[in-house]
This record gives C-alpha cells, sequence and structure tokens, in this order.
C-alpha cells in the first residue's frame, strides 16, 4: 500500500512548456513536501505546505485538503529543471514521512 | 553553515565486508534518519533518531545497526554487506519548533555490494 501517488512516473517537454505534476495521499496530514533531486545528486526542499499555493520563482505547489491532492507547477520551463520531483507528507503523532516514487522530468532545449 | 554532511560519497564493498556511512549535522537538529533509495521505490527509512541517546527502527533495518553518537553525528553501519544492500543513502535531519516540519537531507552515498 502507497500512501503517495504521484503521475506520471517519466515526464519529457520540450524547453518553454508548461508543467504539472501530480501528487494524492492516503493519510490524514500536517504538511505535504516538494522535493527534487538532481541526477548524482543530493535531495533538496523546495515547497512544504499545508493549505492553498505556494510560489517560488518558476514553480508553483498547490494542494486541495478536501481531494488529497497536490500539484507541483512549473511554468516557462527549462533544461536545468530536468530532475527527480518527489513528493512526501508528513503524518501521524511523530509527523512520520511517506515518500512518492518520484517523477522524472526531462526537459529538452 | 554545511547543513548535513555524509561521508563517504561512493564505496564498493564486497559481500561480507563491513563499514560505517557518516553523517553530521550543524543545525542543532533533534531529529535525524537514515534512508535507503533504490529504482522505482520511494526513500524508504531504516531507522531513526528522535533526539541525543534514542534510535528506531524504521521500514528496512535488517542488516543495519546505528549510532546516534551525539546530537551532531548519526552514523550507520553495514557488519556484513550484502549484494541486496546495493544502494543510494541518504542521512536527514529535523529540528523543533518552527519549521521542523522541513527536513534537510545529505547528498547521499552511492554503496555498490559485489
Amino acid at each position: 500500500k502507497n500512501e503517495v501517488e504521484q503521475s506520471p512516473q517519466n515526464l519529457t517537454a520540450q524547453e518553454g512548456e508548461f508543467i504539472t505534476i501530480n501528487c494524492s495521499y492516503s493519510v490524514g496530514i500536517s504538511a505535504l513536501h516538494w522535493l527534487q533531486q538532481h541526477p548524482g545528486g543530493g535531495i533538496v526542499s523546495l515547497f512544504m505546505l499545508s493549505s492553498g499555493k505556494k510560489k517560488h520563482g518558476r514553480l508553483i505547489a498547490t494542494i486541495n485538503i478536501q481531494e488529497k491532492h497536490s500539484s507541483l507547477h512549473i511554468t516557462a520551463s527549462h533544461p536545468r529543471d530536468s530532475a527527480v520531483y518527489i513528493c512526501a507528507v508528513t503524518s501521524g503523532p511523530g509527523n512520520q514521512f511517506y515518500f512518492g516514487t518520484g517523477t522524472s522530468l526531462t526537459v529538452i532545449p | 553553515n554545511a547543513g548535513v554532511t555524509q561521508t563517504p560519497k561512493f564505496q564498493v564493498l564486497k559481500t561480507g565486508q563491513s563499514m560505517t556511512l557518516q553523517c553530521a549535522q550543524d543545525m542543532n537538529h533533534n531529529s535525524m534518519y537514515w534512508y535507503r533509495q533504490d529504482p522505482g521505490m520511494g526513500l524508504r527509512l531504516i531507522y531513526y533518531s528522535a533526539s541525543e541517546g534514542t534510535t528506531d527502527k524504521g521500514e528496512v533495518p535488517n542488516g543495519y545497526n546505528v549510532s546516534r553518537l551525539n546530537k551532531r553525528e548519526f552514523s550507520l553501519r553495514l557488519e556484513s554487506a550484502a549484494p541486496s544492500q546495493t544502494s543510494v543513502y541518504f542521512c536527514a535531519s529535523r529540528g523543533l519548533g518552527t519549521g521542523s516540519l522541513v527536513v534537510h537531507f545529505g547528498n547521499g552515498t552511492r554503496l555498490t555490494v559485489t
């Protein structure tokens, strides 16, 4: 049973395209996280949100608590956005992390 | 301010060999974690330490041991490495209070067991 499901698993886009990655979860959460992992690299936190919407540069994250769904949008995509994007939630009394399997994004020039 | 530092970055072991992965954080965080990442699977928790002096098993603890040496350092030991332990290992930490839900990861250790 996967508490966090992401789609698509793989995504290829042309530079400049608008990209959406989706995340659904099945547990009650205290927060939802979007993480970024570049090939061969470490993992960095992009967003943590518990309601509404957050924006950082060309990245926008939204969450719908009632529907248990979040989206990560990238506007005007660029090859440097190529990475794996991981959705995670914190849940339970210890705020345990549950991770999705990631979406591998490739942006072609 | 280095964040979370893991060593080594790469390691190749033969079956049966032992090694220790080191992790240190300089953010005064209470909670520290060891995860493994395998293709097609999400990050899986091996062990965690909610505070100095405590450690608990995660989802996949078999074949591993940990030590929370002090508040800064949390090491992961493979006593007798097996090919199934070939993976990328990430250490992470998290604090208390405002922003405590934000997790900080190290850059990973890529381990191959032959």
